[in-house]
């Protein structure tokens, strides 16, 4: 079955310091999404991407964050210049023009 | 805000028992969705119903929509000591220009007790 790739599994970044999370959606799936998971909290949408362009974003996808899907394949989400409450799971999804969503695994991200 | 919330927030119940989880949600949808996240771990898909189904099952699952009372509740039958993790519901809403969006509630927390 195809799957959503996120990669790294596992980031710790010191705090300032820029990430890039990956993902690799589903390779005929048009939508695109990131979302996040403040340990014990709630899943919470950020961003969705379609045409190459962010179509919708919540208020936490502020100017510290873009998106980019540079060649066909990856979808990148990047922290410019990370913050301790920035540690959480972030997860990246993709659908076609249906409606189920696929997830990746995540990528847990630590601030210290 | 159209995000599901879930009751109970956490549910403990002994193997071979079923389990019900609750959710409810505000505005109107065009399908719901349950997902299920072990420990840590990644969502994982487990059943859709769209707004115009009022009844669906899967394997042991068994999802329910009642769109006049904006509520659905998911039905694990048999429960096994593996079915425990959380259980999140997530409404799917046209939220314009050809855009859907999913919101999540908070979970129930499932635990199965050998």
């Amino acid at each position: 079955e195809p799957e959503v790739t996120q990669t790294p599994s596992h980031q710790v970044t010191q705090m300032g310091q820029e990430v890039i999370l990956r993902c690799v959606p589903i390779s005929n799936h048009l939508y695109f999404y990131w979302y996040r998971q403040i340990l014990g909290q709630k899943v919470e949408f950020l961003v969705s991407f379609y045409n190459n362009e962010i179509s919708e974003k919540s208020e936490i996808f502020d100017d510290q964050f873009s998106v980019e899907r540079p060649d066909g394949s990856n979808f990148t989400l990047k922290i410019r210049s990370t913050k301790l409450e920035d540690s959480a799971m972030y997860f990246c999804a993709s659908r076609t023009q249906g409606y189920g969503y696929t997830f990746g695994s995540g990528t847990r991200l630590t601030v210290v | 805000s159209q995000q599901g919330e879930e009751d109970p927030q956490a549910l403990s119940i002994q193997e071979g028992e079923n389990a019900t989880m609750n959710c409810s949600y505000k505005t109107s949808i065009n399908n719901l969705q349950w997902y299920r996240q072990n420990s840590g771990r990644g969502l994982v898909h487990l059943i859709l119903i769209r707004s115009n189904e009022r009844e669906k099952h899967s394997g042991r699952l068994r999802v329910t929509l009642d769109t006049s009372k904006k509520s659905s509740s998911l039905l694990i039958t048999a429960s096994r000591a593996a079915d425990t993790a959380s259980y999140f519901c997530a409404t799917v809403a046209y939220s314009g220009a050809g855009s859907y969006q999913l919101t999540f509630g908070k979970g129930t927390k499932l635990s199965v007790i050998p």
